[in-house]
C-alpha cells in the first residue's frame, strides 16, 4: 500500500529565516506530487505540482520554492520566511493519470 | 480562472439530522467530482467521488447527487453524526487529473 510522509509535523522558524520541509510517498513509483498551503479556516492553495524529477510547476508567485530531487521526494523551501508564509503546508500525491489526490499529515508552520 | 462555489459555509446540524453541502461549478469539462473530508489538524481524505455518467452515488451513509445540465452536486450525510463534524471539501477534476479546482471549503459540526 502507499503512504506518504511529511516532516516536520510542527515547526517554528522567525522571520527571515530559511525553510525546507519535505515529503515522501512509499509504495508507488513516478507520481504526481504536489504541495498546499492552508490558512487558519480557510481553503486549499495549490503552491507547486511536479509530475517527474526535476519538473515543477509554480500556480502562485511568492517566496517559496519546491524541487524534487528524487522519484518519490519532493521539497518545499524558502530562503527568508516572512510572516504571511505561516500556515499548514499539505504534500499530496496522485498517479500520474489518476485523479485522486493523497493528502499527507501536513506541517504546521508558525512564522513569529 | 475556473471557478467553484461551495455553499453554505458553515452547517450547524443535530445529531441524527441529514447535512447537505452543495458545489457548483463552471466548465462543463470537468469529469471527476470527489468530495474530500478534513479534520482538524489532518490532511484532507478522499470521502466519495462520482464520475457524470450517474446521477447519484450512495456509500454507506454519504450519497453524492449530481446534475450535469446544472452544473452542480451535493453531499448527503444521512443520520450525521458528532463524528462527522469536519471541513469538507469538493472538487473538480478533468484531463485525467491534470486540471481541478477545490471549493472553499464547509466547516459542519453535529451537536449530540
Amino acid at each position: 500500500s502507499q503512504t506518504i510522509h511529511q516532516w516536520p509535523a510542527t515547526l517554528v522558524q522567525p522571520v527571515g529565516s530559511p525553510l525546507s520541509l519535505e515529503c515522501t510517498v512509499e509504495g508507488t513509483s513516478n507520481p504526481n506530487l504536489y504541495w498546499y498551503r492552508q490558512a487558519a479556516g480557510r481553503g486549499l492553495q495549490l503552491l507547486f505540482y511536479s509530475v517527474g524529477i526535476g519538473q515543477i510547476s509554480s500556480e502562485v508567485p511568492q517566496n517559496l520554492s519546491a524541487s524534487r530531487p528524487q522519484d518519490r521526494q519532493f521539497i518545499l523551501s524558502s530562503k527568508k520566511l516572512l510572516l504571511s508564509d505561516s500556515g499548514f503546508y499539505l504534500c499530496a500525491w496522485s498517479h500520474g493519470q489518476g485523479y485522486e489526490q493523497y493528502f499527507g499529515p501536513g506541517t504546521r508552520l508558525t512564522v513569529t | 480562472q475556473q471557478q467553484v462555489k461551495q455553499s453554505p459555509q458553515s452547517l450547524i446540524v443535530q445529531k441524527g439530522g441529514i447535512s447537505i453541502i452543495n458545489c457548483a461549478y463552471e466548465n462543463t469539462a470537468f469529469d471527476y467530482f470527489p468530495w474530500y473530508q478534513q479534520f482538524p489538524g489532518k490532511g484532507p481524505a478522499l470521502l466519495i467521488a462520482i464520475r457524470p455518467d450517474v446521477s447519484e452515488k450512495k456509500e454507506g451513509r454519504f450519497t453524492i447527487s449530481f446534475n450535469k445540465s446544472a452544473k452542480q452536486f451535493s453531499l448527503h450525510i444521512m443520520d450525521s453524526q458528532p463524528g462527522d463534524s469536519a471541513t469538507y471539501f469538493c472538487a473538480v477534476f478533468s484531463g485525467g487529473g491534470q486540471n481541478f479546482v477545490f471549493g472553499p471549503g464547509t466547516r459542519l459540526s453535529v451537536l449530540p
